[in-house]
């Protein structure tokens, strides 16, 4: 069974500071996909970010950046120099090879305040 | 515009009433999926359907129905069954599956579901 885990429920940050997600995942596949999604207040998840499993390479776009580490079953999202837009709840998701359906983690309520 | 429609946005049932929540995209989306949403919670995979005229129990399909009669439509039925509908219930659609590529799910806005 697959499961995800974001611990961190709410995190609250000052404008222009860096904050970090997180998020870890179990599977017994060895090929999967991981996923970050965006949950604004209107409601509708905009994709951000996919992985393969076999895609260890860490990328930066713009702001935002991911740190996937297949030995610590990680997947970690940062944002750099946070802005109030970036207030929503954060989703990290895991599919089967495949699959097409997800595992969803609990989320994280991400407030950044002016 | 491309994307998926949900209606309605807000929906009221009263106990022992079936109620129909609509899904529709004009992505040409091969496979799509209905997701609930409780307060504080991720997402839970109802139904899902990867081709027209077929489709599979999510983890949490008691209480729930659908149907894939077109590709571009999958309506979730919420029957008396289920217990506690109350919820935030998220559409979603990707492009292929099954292949060499889990593409990401576009999402609609989805409908939340009272029931008084």
């Amino acid at each position: 069974a697959q499961k995800v885990t974001q611990a961190q429920t709410e995190i609250s940050v000052v404008e222009k500071e860096d904050v970090t997600l997180d998020c870890v995942y179990e599977t017994r596949d060895t090929t999967y996909y991981l996923f970050w999604y965006k949950q604004p207040p209107s409601g509708e998840l905009v994709f951000l970010i996919r992985r393969n499993s076999f895609d260890e390479q860490n990328e930066i776009s713009g702001r935002y950046s991911w740190n996937f580490q297949k030995s610590t079953s990680s997947f970690n999202f940062t944002i750099t120099a946070s802005q109030v837009v970036d207030s929503a709840v954060y989703f990290c998701a895991l599919s089967e090879y495949g699959a097409g359906k997800s595992t969803f983690g609990d989320g994280t309520t991400l407030t950044v305040k002016p | 515009d491309g994307g998926i429609t949900q209606s309605p946005k807000y929906l009221f049932r009263k106990e022992g009433q079936n109620v129909t929540l609509s899904c529709e995209q004009n992505l040409n989306h091969d496979a799509m999926y209905w997701y609930r949403q409780d307060p504080g919670q991720g997402l839970r995979l109802i139904y899902y359907s990867q081709i027209v005229n077929d489709f599979q129990k999510g983890d949490i399909a008691e209480g729930y129905s659908v149907s894939r009669e077109k590709k571009e439509s999958f309506p979730l039925t919420v029957t008396s069954a289920q217990k506690n509908p109350t919820a935030f219930y998220l559409c979603a659609s990707s492009p292929r599956t099954g292949s060499t590529v889990n593409t990401e799910a576009f999402f609609g806005q989805g409908t939340r579901l009272t029931v008084v």
